[in-house]
């Protein structure tokens, strides 16, 4: 599996622009997906193949990669997006995975 | 709509096993893979491995291979994960979550309410 780094946490003032960065050896050969982990929750999946949007997720989160980095961002934070966000990205090989260390996302 | 519901919690003495499921429903079973993460107290996500839902194959986490066993009853729609020789620090929650393998694992959008496991 492959290490991947992000940032232990990042503040943000509501309606503000929030950016999550993820680190690997694997990018941009695999893809990066993004859950969002509150307490007492099932992790939610906000960003999948790097940049694409479930349905149901708002608009106002997205992901972009630029070379070995991957961002998450989520524009015009709102209270509720406070919570630990995971990048998972698989391995060279495509069949083994591994998380982010998690970012935590505190609204002020 | 695509559910997956799993075990209930489990205490667990050190040394002991624990078997989890995670019976799917919604979509076909066969199409798709069960990964399993987990996440201890105070802890990050932790990958585990997955089965895949069709063949039973499976692809273990270097950490867990030699304890953990993860099969899949397709009759069923149901995945299982067996932890064995249990310690304290698996003392977490257990969740599972609809994955798919083409060029590589993929998937992640239907995850379990989770299965908190207490060894003590």
């Amino acid at each position: 599996s492959s290490d991947l780094t992000q940032p232990p946490s990042v503040s943000v003032s509501p309606g503000q622009t929030a950016r999550i960065t993820c680190s690997g050896d694997a990018f941009p050969d695999q893809y990066v997906y993004w859950l969002q982990k509150k307490p007492g929750q099932a992790p939610l999946l906000v960003i999948f193949k790097d940049n694409e949007r479930p349905s149901g997720i708002p608009e106002r989160f997205s992901g972009s990669t630029s070379g070995t980095t991957v961002t998450l961002t989520i524009s015009g934070v709102q209270p509720e997006d406070e919570a630990d966000y995971f990048c998972l990205s698989p391995d060279s090989s495509g069949e083994d995975a591994s998380f982010g260390g998690g970012t935590k996302l505190t609204v002020l | 709509q695509i559910q997956l519901v799993q075990s209930g919690a489990e205490v667990k003495k050190p040394g002991a096993s624990v078997k989890v499921s995670c019976k799917t429903s919604g979509y076909t079973f066969s199409h798709y893979g069960v990964v399993w993460v987990r996440q201890a107290p105070g802890q990050g996500l932790e990958w585990m491995g997955w089965v895949n839902g069709y063949s039973g194959n499976t692809k273990y986490a270097q950490k867990f291979r030699d304890r953990v066993t993860m099969t899949r009853d397709a009759s069923t729609g149901t995945a299982f994960m067996e932890l064995r020789g249990l310690r304290s620090d698996d003392t977490a929650v257990y969740f599972c979550a609809r994955c798919k393998v083409l060029i590589a694992i993929e998937g992640f959008d239907h995850w379990g309410q989770g299965t908190p496991v207490s060894v003590s």
